[in-house]
């Protein structure tokens, strides 16, 4: 059974770095092909893709975002961490990690958690 | 990297059959095998329910298909049901750089 959960700050002040992990169970990033992905949602709105790593540590960034946005990942710890630095209000979001079995699908997804930014 | 086009709203009875168009160009939808589609019900995570195109992940209804015609990925859902209530995301491959592009998402009301 695969399971994600993501954790870090409820609330960021502006201009701050976000951290957060996602810990995952039921596959390991050192298997061919797999990855985990960040997918964030601000309230109301639509998904918004930020960045994935795969087993490889190959690595993928929103193009738009990309020099705020770091993604690394701890195999032995099953861990994925994703870095956001100069946090905005704009950046208030729901933020899902997603496991990646299939090469470019997000088959399996966290609970998500909600990340205010505001001072 | 524009988002795929979505209608905002579609709605079907019970029993119903509802189709959702996800259009976006010949760089994405139309250059790729590589559509997915999810469902979101409210406050819940969304959930995989369409790869590549027309696949269907294990435990996922047969009244859920895919399919694709040009830049256009559609999602048809038939003999409709209370439960398939939920917003639906389209999802395309976009190269090795952009990686994947949503939709701006579907609100499904089942009447």
């Amino acid at each position: 059974q695969i399971t994600l959960k993501e954790s870090g700050p409820t609330l960021v002040k502006p201009t701050q770095t976000l951290t957060l992990t996602c810990t995952f169970s039921g596959f390991s990033l050192s298997t061919s092909g797999v990855g985990v992905g960040w997918i964030r949602q601000p309230p109301g709105k639509a998904l918004e893709w930020l960045a994935v790593i795969y087993w490889d540590d190959d690595k993928r960034y929103r193009p738009s975002l990309k020099s705020r946005l770091t993604i690394t990942k701890d195999t032995p710890t099953n861990q994925v961490v994703l870095t956001m630095t100069n946090m905005d209000p704009v950046d208030t979001a729901t933020y899902y990690c997603a496991a990646i079995v299939g090469a470019t699908t997000f088959d399996y997804w966290g609970q998500g958690t909600l990340v205010t930014v505001s001072s | 990297q524009s988002a795929l086009t979505q209608p905002r709203s579609v709605s079907g009875s019970p029993g119903q059959s509802v189709t959702i168009s996800c259009t976006g160009t010949s760089s994405d939808v139309g250059n790729y095998n590589y559509v997915s589609w999810y469902q979101q019900h409210p406050g819940k995570a969304p959930k995989l329910i369409i790869y590549d195109v027309s696949k269907r992940p294990s435990g996922v209804p047969d009244r859920f298909s895919g399919s694709k015609s040009g830049n256009t990925a559609s999602l048809t859902i038939s003999g409709l049901q209370a439960e398939d209530e939920a917003d639906y995301y389209c999802c395309s491959y976009t190269g090795s750089y952009t990686f994947v592009v949503f939709g701006g998402g579907t609100k499904l009301t089942v009447l």
